[in-house]
């Protein structure tokens, strides 16, 4: 069974700084691709980035809010995914959920996530 | 940037047929994915292209897409179909995931 298990969150600071980490268990985790996806409370769905496999050099993306700000890593010894936070806003405050894709690149399963909430 | 445009909500009584729908150009060339998520809970795909239905969702849920349009129905709607839906697809050109803003079903 696909597990995925995020961690880490809490809250911060605006400015701060937080490493969200994410065990994954049940697949081929040093074959997936791993992404990062967050909410806000009331809001909808917002991608925030990927990082490949080793064959795919770890390749990253992220969505343009994000970029310069927040570093995906992963750690294939381990089965974790990783995601640095740096320079935090308030409206970076939600759930974020770390997933894998199917070959279809749908995302299942959704684990429950990791709640971060930055403020003073 | 691809964008993909959900109306914000449907409401449909019980036992009809609720159609949600997610617009982007050219979107029946892209393949396409929905997601349901009840208040409190993770989102959970109930259609992806492809393969369709994953396993444990009911065959009351089908997709289709063409144009610029892609559509989730769900047949003989009952009060436990009440969530948001959302769409999703992966953009070639920016190589960025997309989500719609997401539909909140009503069940009158």
């Amino acid at each position: 069974e696909v597990q995925l298990v995020e961690s880490g969150g809490g809250l911060v600071q605006p400015g701060g700084s937080l490493k969200l980490s994410c065990a994954a268990s049940g697949f081929d985790f040093s074959g997936s691709a791993m992404h990062w996806v967050r909410q806000a409370s009331g809001k909808g769905l917002e991608w925030v980035g990927r990082i490949r496999t080793k064959s795919k050099n770890y390749a990253t993306s992220y969505a343009e809010s994000m970029e310069g700000r927040f570093t995906i890593s992963r750690d294939d010894s381990k089965n974790t995914a990783y995601l640095q936070m740096s320079n935090l806003k308030t409206e970076d405050t939600a759930v974020y959920y770390c997933l894998k894709v199917r070959p279809t690149l749908a995302f299942d399963p959704w684990g429950q996530g990791t709640l971060v909430t930055v403020s003073s | 940037s691809y964008v993909l445009t959900q109306p914000p909500s449907v409401s449909v009584a019980p036992g009809e047929t609720a159609t949600m729908t997610c617009g982007g150009s050219n979107i029946g060339r892209r393949a396409v994915h929905w997601y349901q998520q009840k208040p409190g809970q993770a989102p959970v795909l109930v259609m992806h292209y492809g393969d369709g239905r994953p396993s444990g969702i009911f065959e009351r849920f089908s997709g289709s897409n063409s144009g610029n349009t892609a559509t989730l129905t769900i047949s003989r709607v009952e009060a436990g179909d009440e969530a948001d839906y959302y769409c999703q697809v992966w953009d070639s050109l920016s190589d960025h995931v997309v989500f719609g803003g997401g539909t909140k079903l009503t069940v009158l």
